[in-house]
């Protein structure tokens, strides 16, 4: 398929297990962006990759998210040590162009990763 | 900081007529402002762009507005369908960085 891919769709860990999530980007697309949707709730920015590089993780909650994009495609969001708060749905987002002032080019979502910390 | 404020409660309309939902902002004005849909279990899909010197833009049965002044922006669905039920995002650009700015979303059901 051409849109975004995420996997696992769903993930349920104990607390205190490391968890990591997948996002494959559409191809080609140089942007790259990993949000947190609480339910009833907006999704909430956590990291923005431009291809490989990470320019701006001011989102993420605490030293236990780490997420990489190694090759500037496919992209990998770990959360270690789990907690409760950590539950929710991870939504991964890529497009076409650079972003920076010229953010205007619509986001492709993919379905994301329900995560369910017990 | 910049907040974005929607309907918190489901917008109920009867097939076949126009569903309005809105979009406020406290701050200021966005350089562009973009409205997604969200089903149940899945990602934000895009919709329309609106650009902060545009007061209307259409898509077949969807308008937007933005109004400046009222720092608000409405979503009208015409000729509404049950196909129409979802939840609508409203996500502001603020066009300095590549972040944007979510709202809560709308539950808009459409009644057969």
């Amino acid at each position: 398929g051409a849109g975004v891919s995420q996997s696992p769709r769903y993930k349920v860990a104990k607390r205190g297990q490391d968890v990591a999530l997948r996002c494959d980007p559409i191809s080609g697309h140089v942007s790259l962006f990993w949000y947190q949707q609480a339910l009833g709730q907006g999704p909430e920015f956590l990291t923005y990759f431009q291809n490989e590089a990470q320019l701006d993780k001011s989102g993420l909650p605490s030293d236990r998210f780490f997420a990489e994009r190694p090759e500037g495609s496919v992209s990998t969001l770990k959360i270690q040590r789990t907690q409760q708060e950590d539950s929710a749905v991870y939504l991964c987002a890529s497009h076409l162009g650079l972003a920076g002032g010229s953010s205007y080019n619509e986001q492709f979502f993919g379905p994301g990763t329900r995560l369910t910390v017990l | 900081s910049q907040k974005i404020e929607q309907n918190s409660e489901a917008l109920n309309i009867q097939e076949g007529k126009t569903a309005t939902l809105t979009c406020n902002y406290t701050n200021y004005s966005p350089a562009y402002l973009q409205w997604y849909r969200q089903d149940p279990g899945r990602g934000p899909v895009f919709l329309l762009l609106i650009r902060e010197n545009e007061k209307e833009k259409r898509k077949e049965r969807l308008k937007v507005t933005f109004d400046t002044t009222l720092k608000q922006s409405l979503f009208h669905i015409t000729a509404s369908q049950p196909a129409d039920s979802a939840t609508y995002l409203c996500a502001l650009d603020m066009g300095s960085n590549y972040q944007l700015i979510w709202g809560a979303g709308t539950k808009l059901i459409i009644k057969p």
